[in-house]
């Protein structure tokens, strides 16, 4: 079975202040993928990063970045020099290896909700 | 704009009604989801379509009746729910239902009262 935990239900900095959303998951798949998305107030997910699981490389895209372990089972995600646009939910989300699997469809985390105070 | 529209954005419905959630993608996918938000759990996937064909039913309630009439169009036509089923449903597509990045709509509120 996949599992996606995210320990932290909320979190909440000022600022410009780095912050870390921290993610461990579970799956028996030699292959799988890793997910980010952002809920703003909105409401609708917005897609921020995919990782298969054979890229342990770390991602960098302006002030995300994301830090990938398989050691550990993790996939954290940083915010460097947080805004108050950055405040929503962050989900992380797996998916199996597809094709004729069964577990095409994405397993979510619980969220974390990051608050941003100017 | 994700190119998933959802509507209504919210309904509120006593426990003896029939309404329906619409969703319609503008992006060309052949996959469709529904996906449900209860404010104390994860997302959870309900119902996958892959060129018009269910091929997931994730023990989904008879009272929720997915329909996909093409591609771009997926319904959640709902009857007697119960107050349980008050949640954010999100719709949300793919290229293909193994392609694993979704684009998701911005979800209907549903209370149920």
């Amino acid at each position: 079975a996949q599992k996606v935990t995210q320990a932290q239900t909320e979190i909440s900095v000022v600022e410009k202040e780095d912050v870390t959303l921290d993610c461990v998951y579970e799956t028996r798949d030699t292959t799988y993928y890793l997910f980010w998305y952002k809920q703003p107030p909105s409401g609708e997910l917005v897609f921020l990063i995919r990782r298969n699981s054979f890229d342990e490389q770390n991602e960098i895209s302006g002030r995300y970045s994301w830090n990938f372990q398989k050691s550990t089972s993790s996939f954290n995600f940083t915010i460097t020099a947080s805004q108050v646009v950055d405040s929503a939910v962050y989900f992380c989300a797996l998916s199996g290896p597809g094709v004729d699997t069964g577990r095409r469809a994405l397993t979510f985390g619980s969220g974390t909700r990051l608050q941003v105070q100017p | 704009e994700t190119g998933v529209t959802q509507t209504p954005r919210h309904l509120v419905m006593g426990m003896t009604n029939k309404k329906s959630l619409k969703c319609e993608q503008h992006l060309g996918h052949n996959a469709m989801y529904w996906y449900k938000q209860s404010a104390k759990k994860p997302l959870e996937l309900m119902f996958v379509y892959n060129f018009k064909e269910q091929t997931e039913n994730n023990s989904v309630p008879s009272r929720f009746s997915p329909e996909c009439p093409n591609s771009s169009h997926l319904f959640l036509h709902l009857h007697t729910l119960q107050p349980e089923d008050s949640a954010l449903y999100l719709c949300a597509s793919s290229q293909t239902s193994n392609s694993a990045k979704l684009f998701f709509g911005s979800g209907t509120q549903l209370s149920v009262l």
